[in-house]
């Protein structure tokens, strides 16, 4: 039982480069999350899909785009990395909301240079 | 904008202390919960309490929830070294008598425990 998998662990772009960062559950969950860590600043919430078929966007959204592709997968697009967006990245899920709390993905560490 | 507010912001005590940390939040929430990062780690959940608790036990963790007071706090009891890690709290806030199926966290304690 994996749980969250976050791919890449690591990655390094230039500005203004794209990429996608993969996450996959193999638990059954209904709820995605995509966080991001910054020193300092604790996690703050990029974008959400409570259930299948659905996304919303959270505290820190610009910049970023999302897509739940299955309800196992959700994934978190940079269509044009800037420096701000250099951060730790973390996926997260949830079978029910209010009786469980998140399992978290072990994260991609991102730089945009 | 930060739900949680994790005090204090560090904490370093010996192996066999306990160690307390408090988390204050401003609006009206479902449940709180407590998660713990090791270094360069994903976070794991430790416990849940909801509203309508006022405190909650899982082996040498107690929370305890004041919702007149907005504000809840974590007690590791005979602390080890193997518990040196980041402690955040993170909110599931009310909306419209239901939630609203995202989590808000603090910044976070960090906890070091000397051997």
């Amino acid at each position: 039982n994996a749980g969250v998998t976050q791919t890449p662990k690591f990655q390094v772009l230039k500005t203004g480069q794209s990429m996608t960062l993969q996450c996959a559950q193999d638990m059954n969950h209904n709820s995605m999350y995509w966080y991001r860590q910054d020193p300092g600043m604790g996690l703050r919430l990029i974008y959400y899909s409570a259930s299948e078929g659905t996304t919303d966007k959270g505290e820190v959204p610009n910049g970023y785009n999302v897509s739940r592709l299955n309800k196992r997968e959700f994934s978190l697009r940079l269509e044009s990395a800037a420096p701000s967006q250099t951060s730790v990245y973390f996926c997260a899920s949830i079978l029910t909301f209010g009786n469980y709390g998140y399992t978290f993905g072990s994260g991609t560490r991102l730089t945009v240079v | 904008s930060q739900q949680g507010e994790e005090d204090p912001q560090a904490l370093s005590i010996q192996e066999g202390e306990n160690a307390t940390m408090n988390c204050s939040y401003k609006t009206s929430i479902n449940n709180l919960q407590w998660y713990r990062q090791n270094s360069g780690r994903g976070l794991v959940h430790l416990i849940l309490i909801r509203s309508n608790e006022r405190e909650k036990h899982s082996g040498r963790l107690r929370v305890t929830l004041d919702t007149s007071k907005k504000s809840s706090s974590l007690l590791i009891t005979a602390s080890r070294a193997a518990d040196t890690a980041s402690y955040f709290c993170a909110t599931d806030a009310e909306k419209s008598g239901g939630s609203n199926y995202k989590l808000t966290f603090g910044k976070g304690t960090l906890l070091t425990v000397n051997p």
